[in-house]
């Protein structure tokens, strides 16, 4: 069965500062893996996901993420944090078969 | 589209009654899902259907738990009876088999159980 594990439940960065957000995972086949946000009080959005393609994967509001396999990881960053960056944020993972199986989230604050 | 619309987003009801949670996928998307999200346990997949048939309902916690999907356009995810530990925020999503399993989520509905 596939899983992820995000390292730590809260991260605090300033305005400006790189943004980290840990996910390694567990797969016996080549995992499609992808990061949502929820922001309060809202269902989760997509913002990257990476199927087997590149594995530098972009997304939306300038987040990124580097599928590495040697490492089982799919760390999410980005460069200059904005204040609208803070949210929940969920890695998740499937092998494909519509089943996502989502970490336990990691919420980001951001400090002026 | 409106997206995935939940209603209702706030239900507070008293243990032992019925909670009906109710659902509006997106047109076209023949996946849909169920999930609760609590502080404790995060965001479990309860059951999901494609094409209107249940396919994995593992997620379940008890018999008190059901779900239905009368057609493409609808789903209910029913309580009876509800009990405290019930309280949750519950999300429906819903998705298109050539959507790479990206799942697009409702707002949710916020579950108290007194």
């Amino acid at each position: 069965a596939q899983s992820v594990t995000q390292l730590g439940s809260h991260v605090s960065v300033s305005e400006g500062a790189l943004v980290l957000l840990r996910c390694n995972y567990s797969s016996s086949v080549p995992p499609y893996l992808f990061w949502y946000v929820q922001y309060p009080n809202q269902g989760l959005q997509l913002l990257l996901k990476y199927t087997s393609a590149a594995t530098l994967v972009k997304g939306i509001n300038g987040f990124e993420a580097e599928f590495k396999k040697s490492e089982t990881s799919f760390h999410l960053t980005k460069p200059s944090a904005h204040m609208s960056d803070a949210a929940e944020y969920f890695c998740a993972v499937t092998t494909g078969f519509q089943k996502l199986v989502f970490g336990t989230g990691t919420r980001l604050l951001v400090s002026p | 589209d409106a997206g995935v619309i939940q209603s209702p987003r706030h239900e507070v009801t008293e243990m032992g009654q019925e909670v009906t949670l109710r659902c509006k996928p997106i047109s076209g998307h023949d996946y849909l899902f169920w999930y609760r999200q609590t502080m404790m346990r995060g965001l479990e997949l309860l059951i999901y259907f494609n094409n209107n048939v249940p396919i994995d309902d593992s997620g379940m916690p008890e018999d008190r738990f059901s779900a239905k999907m009368p057609n493409a356009s609808f789903s209910t995810l029913k309580i009876q009876p509800s009990e405290p530990r019930d309280s949750a925020v519950y999300f429906c999503a819903s998705s298109a088999y050539r959507g790479a399993n990206v799942l697009t989520f409702g707002a949710g509905s916020r579950l108290t159980v007194l």
